[in-house]
């Protein structure tokens, strides 16, 4: 069973092109959590999702992010006109139920915008 | 407004002797309490939890202690090993909820 995946490891992008960060959840999870670890800092919770649906999105920005869970395939966190400070980590976790206590997390993918 | 706090950035420690990882919270809605360890370029993996309704749980070398009129939990590890030596984020969220709010993490090296 493999874990949860998240594509690619290592992005880079200049200001002002879009980013697509990619996760595929661990088989039989249905529940995808999205996090944002900016340099020196902890993880922010960013965006709950369901299959096809948002569930919690208060930790995303309300410009330029949108995060999707397709009925099929990965989930995907979007950031259109990248800035540099979205430069950061982010992590994928996915999870059987709703519950984020039982959530794995991905390898991550690092952003850095130039 | 940092909801989880852990206020030592890095520790350092001897192989052998016990480690203490400190972390503090303010939302008093918060009954489940997570520390989570992280090797550079990983993801976080779980290590430990505790519900409040304990103040305390153990697993093997790990031992998560919870002060709920404080709201203060630690992290002990002992002996502590140099494998050890990772980011430890302490992290907590409502019973059954579906978001954790996490500390910014502590440092911890352990020397051989």
């Amino acid at each position: 069973n493999a874990g949860v995946m998240q594509n690619p490891r290592h992005l880079v992008r200049r200001r002002g092109q879009e980013a697509r960060l990619r996760c595929s959840p661990m088989k039989g999870h249905s529940h995808v959590y999205w996090y944002r670890q900016l340099p020196e800092e902890g993880l922010k919770f960013m965006v709950y999702l369901q299959k096809e649906n948002i569930i919690d999105e208060s930790g995303m920005p309300k410009e330029r992010f949108s995060a999707e869970f397709p009925k099929e395939g990965p989930s995907i966190l979007r950031i259109q006109q990248v800035v540099r400070g979205d430069s950061a980590a982010y992590f994928c976790a996915s999870s059987p139920q709703g519950l984020n206590t039982e959530a794995f997390f991905g390898q991550g993918t690092r952003l850095t915008v130039v | 407004d940092q909801q989880v706090k852990q206020n030592s950035p890095s520790l350092s420690v001897q192989e052998g002797r016990i480690s203490i990882l400190n972390c503090d919270y303010t939302n008093s809605m918060f009954d489940y309490f997570l520390w989570y360890k992280k090797y550079p370029a990983e993801g976080p993996t779980f290590l430990i939890s505790i519900s409040s309704i304990k103040d305390k749980n153990e697993d093997g070398r790990f031992t998560v202690f919870l002060n709920k009129s404080a709201k203060h939990l630690s992290l002990h590890i002992v002996p502590s090993q140099p494998g050890d030596s990772a980011v430890y984020f302490c992290a907590s969220g409502p019973d059954a909820g579906n978001m954790l709010t996490f500390g910014g993490g502590t440092r911890l090296m352990v020397k051989p």
